[in-house]
């Protein structure tokens, strides 16, 4: 089935530099990956997502890549602020019966100001 | 909207007993889906349904039984509770098609 390794498990960063997270997926008829951001204590919401028909998708300071050949997708943080402080997941749609996610196992993203 | 709803929001079992949890969305998505999210962990699919009176099991389903009577509602029924069912259980629903799962605020469940 569907394994989706993510990467680096945590990540600081100075306020106003760029964060990257990364995400490798193994089924290749994947189709949908959405990134969602989790603060504590609270639920899941989705910040951006990219369907396998486009490589790049941008979002104000959020953009998504996505390499269909090399099964990996990156979420790239521009201008870091003390509140995208977060752990965030990544996720692969199985394009099967229901659509189901697989999540990565997370990277808590620290802003020191 | 309420969106996704869940009760209740936190619940202490002993070793053994038996609850439901209860979701409900009013977006009248046909996909729900039912996640544990262990401490510091990702979420993992415990079951999930694509329309009324259909239901099927994700990654994780040992332990749990689902019901899908109705669009609006996906409850979770877990028997003869464990220490290892403690967890933060989310749901989520979403339209038909690949696309944004939307998540309810989750129920801390503790199994001593």
């Amino acid at each position: 089935g569907e394994n989706v390794e993510q990467h680096p498990s945590t990540l600081s960063v100075q306020e106003g530099d760029s964060a990257v997270i990364k995400c490798t997926y193994s089924d290749s008829a994947s189709n949908y990956f959405p990134w969602y951001k989790q603060e504590l204590g609270k639920r899941p919401q989705l910040i951006i997502d990219i369907r396998s028909n486009v490589g790049e998708k941008k979002d104000q300071r959020i953009a998504v890549t996505l390499n269909k050949t090399a099964k990996h997708f990156s979420l790239h943080i521009t201008e870091t602020q003390p509140e995208d402080s977060a752990v965030y997941f990544c996720a692969a749609s199985i394009p099967e019966y229901g659509n189901k996610l697989v999540f990565g196992a997370g990277t808590i993203l620290r802003v020191k100001s | 909207n309420a969106g996704v709803t869940q009760t209740p929001k936190f619940r202490i079992l002993k070793i053994g007993q038996s609850m439901t949890l209860q979701c409900a969305q009013d977006m009248n998505h046909n996909y729900m889906y039912w996640y544990r999210q262990d401490p510091g962990m990702g979420l993992k699919l415990i079951y999930y349904s694509v329309g009324a009176g259909i239901t099927d099991k994700g990654e994780v389903p040992n332990g749990y039984n689902v019901s899908r009577s109705t669009t609006e509602d996906f409850p979770l029924r877990l028997e003869l509770a464990a220490p290892s069912q403690t967890s933060v259980y989310f749901c989520a629903s979403s339209p038909t098609g690949p696309g944004e799962q939307y998540f309810g605020p989750g129920t801390r469940l503790t199994v001593t």
